[in-house]
């Protein structure tokens, strides 16, 4: 079935500790996002790729990095892992710009939980 | 500062209607979305507006007022699975989503 994959489903993580989260989409979607969604809070951007080889900055980059090496794959590193990264983190894509006439398309999200 | 909002929590009965309201403040307008969430799922694509009127689709419904900045969500002949939030977006004039916290959408039998 096409679609995102993340992995893994959900982990529990000691702070200070590095950690990557996989995305893996076989649509050929130029567009790549990774949200972070907490209790209450809209969901909020941490870091897009508009396409293969580029990155950018959202809202909440702090802490993050990412990469893109190839079209299908964005993966979300944690260098450090503190308390406040404990979140639902989702990647989605779409074919077109951010915000375009194109929706997202998201994968199942990774629960984190960094004690 | 960009703001969107929704109630947080409705509540309405198998087989009626619900209307889900968004109201948005944001530095520019590229259309509205509105997105399901099942408790412990992804969200996925209902609806796209980006000029004013309602579309329609199937038991599902969007209305947009941009002069308002006012969207809504209209559910009919409401069903148990539909039980979940409802999430609207604003793409801003960078073309940045913006996203409401969410409504939770309860269906009593």
């Amino acid at each position: 079935t096409a679609g995102i994959t993340q992995a893994p489903t959900s982990q529990i993580l000691a702070a200070g500790r590095s950690m990557t989260l996989r995305c893996t989409q076989d649509m050929r979607h130029n567009a790549m996002y990774w949200y972070r969604q907490d209790l209450g809070l809209g969901l909020r951007l941490i870091h897009y790729s508009n396409t293969a080889g580029t990155t950018g900055k959202g809202e909440v980059p702090d802490g993050y990095s990412v990469s893109r090496a190839n079209t299908d794959d964005f993966p979300l590193t944690l260098a450090s892992a503190v308390p406040s990264q404990t979140s639902v983190y989702f990647c989605a894509s779409s074919d077109g710009g951010q915000g375009a006439e194109s929706p997202l398309h998201f994968g199942n999200g990774t629960r984190l939980t960094v004690t | 500062g960009q703001n969107i909002d929704q109630p947080t929590e409705m509540t309405a009965t198998e087989g009626a209607i619900v209307q889900i309201n968004c109201t948005y403040q944001t530095s520019g307008f590229n259309g509205l979305f509105w997105y399901q969430q099942h408790a412990g799922e992804a969200p996925t694509f209902l609806s796209y507006n980006v000029l004013d009127g309602l579309e329609e689709k199937g038991r599902f419904s969007s209305f947009l007022s941009r002069s308002k900045g006012y969207s809504y969500l209209l559910l009919k002949e409401l069903q148990m699975k539909d039980s979940a939030s409802y999430l609207c977006a604003v793409s801003d004039s960078n073309y940045q989503l913006i996203w409401g916290a969410g409504t939770k959408l309860i269906i009593k039998p």
